[in-house]
């Protein structure tokens, strides 16, 4: 079946524009996770659903950080405002139960770049 | 400071070599490690999980082992090929927290002719 899949694959921005990331994970999964991948450095946990609980947002790194995800479907991640440090890989993540009793699939990524 | 610490950072062999990569951890309480392969422009793949019971697993011509006393936790790849240049990584899931992960920085692999 699909995997997760994540769009766009590129994206290039100017400091202080908005972007906004799409991840679609595998069908069933009710868990979805998003990560961050600096050049050189190990994932961060940014943001976590579960069903239709509260998400927990405690890896955010900024209020200009924001996710948002649709029953147990599509998730967005909005980067407000930009900035240069916000350049990097970042991950999305499904699991069919939350990831200590189920494995996690990955997307491929979205890399992003602000100039 | 990260809980999980791998080594080396990069290493290079030769095609038909075999290497191993270690991983220690000081995440507590325990719940599992895992080892993912994560290959270059793509999102990583498990390659093991092991849990606090688990000395060792294999998975084709990898092989990771366990020791949950000391902490540590390696990675054996047996008659590299080409396609197992990558950056690896050690995961390790705290009991506590089912679903937050610590992740090591990686290491990265390349093998060549």
């Amino acid at each position: 079946g699909a995997g997760v899949s994540q769009s766009p694959s590129n994206k290039v921005t100017e400091k202080g524009k908005d972007v906004e990331l799409r991840c679609d994970p595998i069908s069933g999964h009710t868990a979805l996770y998003w990560y961050r991948q600096r050049l050189g450095q190990g994932l961060e946990f940014l943001i976590y659903f579960q069903g239709n609980s509260a998400p927990d947002k405690s890896g955010l790194p900024s209020d200009r950080f924001s996710a948002e995800r649709t029953g147990e479907s599509v998730s967005t991640l909005t980067i407000q405002r930009t900035q240069q440090e916000d350049s990097a890989v970042y991950l999305c993540a499904s699991s069919y139960l939350p990831s200590g009793r189920s494995e996690q699939y990955f997307g491929p990524g979205t890399r992003l770049t602000v100039t | 400071k990260n809980q999980v610490e791998q080594s080396p950072q990069s290493l290079i062999i030769l095609e038909g070599k075999n290497c191993t990569l270690q991983c220690n951890y000081t995440v507590s309480p325990f719940s599992n490690l895992r080892w993912y392969k994560q290959d270059t422009g793509r999102g990583p793949v498990s390659l093991t999980i092991m849990t606090f019971s688990e000395n060792t697993k294999s998975n084709g011509r990898y092989t990771a082992t366990l020791d949950a006393d000391t902490k540590q936790s390696s990675l054996h790849i047996t008659a590299s090929q080409l396609s197992d240049s990558a950056s690896y990584i050690c995961v390790v899931t705290n009991s506590n927290s089912g679903y937050a992960l610590n992740f090591g920085k990686g290491t990265s692999l390349l093998v060549t002719p």
